[in-house]
């Protein structure tokens, strides 16, 4: 039952560091996505992936790069690390099928303090 | 223009007692979904309900019901004998079906629920 696991929960890096944050689901859904989270800001989308090896900018991209190599991963990167990209990051995932009312699944997100 | 508003930031509400929290929505599409989100103070976001724009009734999941209002646009999120593990975030949240990938977050309510 682990559903979308993020790896790591908590993390502090020092501007201009660079880092990668994992999200792994096991739901075999067809769609990621990859949001931050401010307060008084609600959830704000970065990028998202409808499909093994393709991805899409949402609201929110720069300074962000994403992958999606394989179905079940996605990962988020930050090339260089600044002070304004510390948030909480959500990852989630919904199946490709099923119509609107597919829900987003989410992990639990990953914690991220830049110095 | 925002495309999900909810305009109480913080509510309180007595232990049995029901609450409304307000979520309004602005789309051109007649085809879309409705979500509700709650995120307790652990973090991670549980989803409530959903309600589609072509839904003849309001949606009902136990204790959490939507008061779908489409000529108002609005998606009223209803918790009736609140307990005090409601106390949390909850965000509303929308997916247009022609459009497809996106889903839009409100800033969210805080609920907190008073012995």
């Amino acid at each position: 039952n682990a559903g979308v696991t993020q790896t790591p929960k908590f993390r502090v890096l020092k501007t201009g560091q660079s880092m990668t944050l994992l999200c792994a689901q096991d739901m075999n859904h067809e769609y990621m996505y990859w949001y931050r989270q401010d307060p008084g800001m609600g959830l704000r989308l970065i990028h998202y992936s409808v499909g093994e090896g393709t991805t899409a900018k949402g609201e929110v991209p720069d300074g962000y790069n994403v992958s999606r190599l394989k179905k079940q991963n996605f990962l988020l990167g930050l090339e260089s690390a600044a002070p304004s990209q510390t948030s909480v990051y959500f990852c989630a995932s919904r199946r490709g099928t099923g119509g609107l009312k597919q829900p987003q699944h989410f992990g639990d997100g990953t914690r991220l303090s830049i110095l | 223009a925002q495309k999900i508003t909810q305009t109480q930031p913080g509510m309180f509400v007595q232990e049995k007692e029901a609450v409304t929290l307000d979520c309004t929505y602005d789309t051109s599409d007649p085809s879309y979904g409705l979500f509700w989100y709650k995120q307790p103070s652990s973090g991670e976001m549980i989803f409530l309900i959903y309600q589609g724009s072509y839904d003849q009734q309001n949606a009902t999941e136990g204790r959490y019901s939507l008061n779908f209002q489409k000529a108002r646009k609005s998606a009223n999120l209803v918790i009736s004998a609140s307990q005090l593990g409601d106390s949390a975030m909850y965000f509303c949240a929308m997916r247009e079906g022609q459009a497809g990938n996106q889903f839009y977050f409100g800033t969210g309510t805080s609920l907190t629920v008073i012995p």
